[in-house]
């Protein structure tokens, strides 16, 4: 089972600041098979980036994602209010498919 | 818009069967795969399996032996049946739509697009 490991795990940033998330994966990952996902507090995740760097339908263009390999990236280039929340990648496999732990982008 | 509405059992004791039923709003069962996912606080989010509507099925490993997914295209729904449960199963589970093509130049993608609310399910004597 691939894992994916995120840092760091807590974001402390103010609005308009730039955002870098990162997930490592134990092994090499396709890069059409990976995915970042939002959750806000109370809500079911949602789609922000497929296949490392396409933004899903109604994201803004201040996110951005990018990689490959075991390395990939999550860029929030300004961050406004609603930004603030819980990220997680997410990686599919032949037969499964694994989540990181997340990153959780708070208020400074 | 695709939406799915799942509902099901929310406490179970210990050995019992949870069991969850997700409805498709809005689109056809076939051509996707048909997944749940769960989320505890100690274990984050955690795939349980996926089935597409020609009975495809991809179990978690750690679950093989007490899950059951299953789709039926008559009702446009997918359920879940997981047995013995313990405290280890208690997490909100999400029934979710997973997309799966072919890029048309070497590329298929994976992805999931469409979430349910969710349900918790808490199992505790």
């Amino acid at each position: 089972e691939i894992v994916l490991m995120q840092s760091p795990g807590t974001l402390s940033l103010s609005p308009g600041e730039r955002a870098t998330l990162s997930c490592r994966a134990s092994q090499s990952v396709s890069r059409s098979k990976f995915a970042w996902y939002q959750q806000r507090p109370g809500q079911a995740p949602r789609l922000l980036i497929y296949g490392t760097s396409n933004r899903a339908p109604g994201i803004p263009d201040r996110f951005s994602g990018s990689g490959s390999g075991t390395d990939f990236t999550l860029t929030i280039t300004r961050l406004e209010s609603e930004d603030f929340a819980v990220y997680y990648c997410q990686q599919f496999g032949s037969y499964s498919q694994t989540f990181g732990q997340g990153t959780q982008v708070e208020v400074k | 818009q695709v939406q799915l509405q799942q509902w099901g059992a929310g406490l179970l004791k210990p050995s019992e069967t949870l069991s969850l039923t997700c409805a498709v709003h809005g689109g056809s069962l076939i051509n996707h795969f048909w997944t749940w996912i769960r989320q505890s606080p100690g274990k984050g989010l955690e795939w349980v399996g996926e089935s597409d509507h020609r009975g495809g099925i991809n179990y978690n490993s750690s679950l093989v032996g007490r899950v059951t997914i299953s789709v039926d295209t008559s009702t446009n729904q997918f359920s879940l049946t997981l047995t013995s449960v313990t405290a280890a199963d208690t997490a909100v589970y999400y029934c979710v739509r997973r997309r799966g093509y072919d890029d048309g130049w070497g590329s298929y993608y994976k992805y999931i697009d469409v979430w349910g609310k969710g349900t918790t399910v808490t199992v505790s004597s």
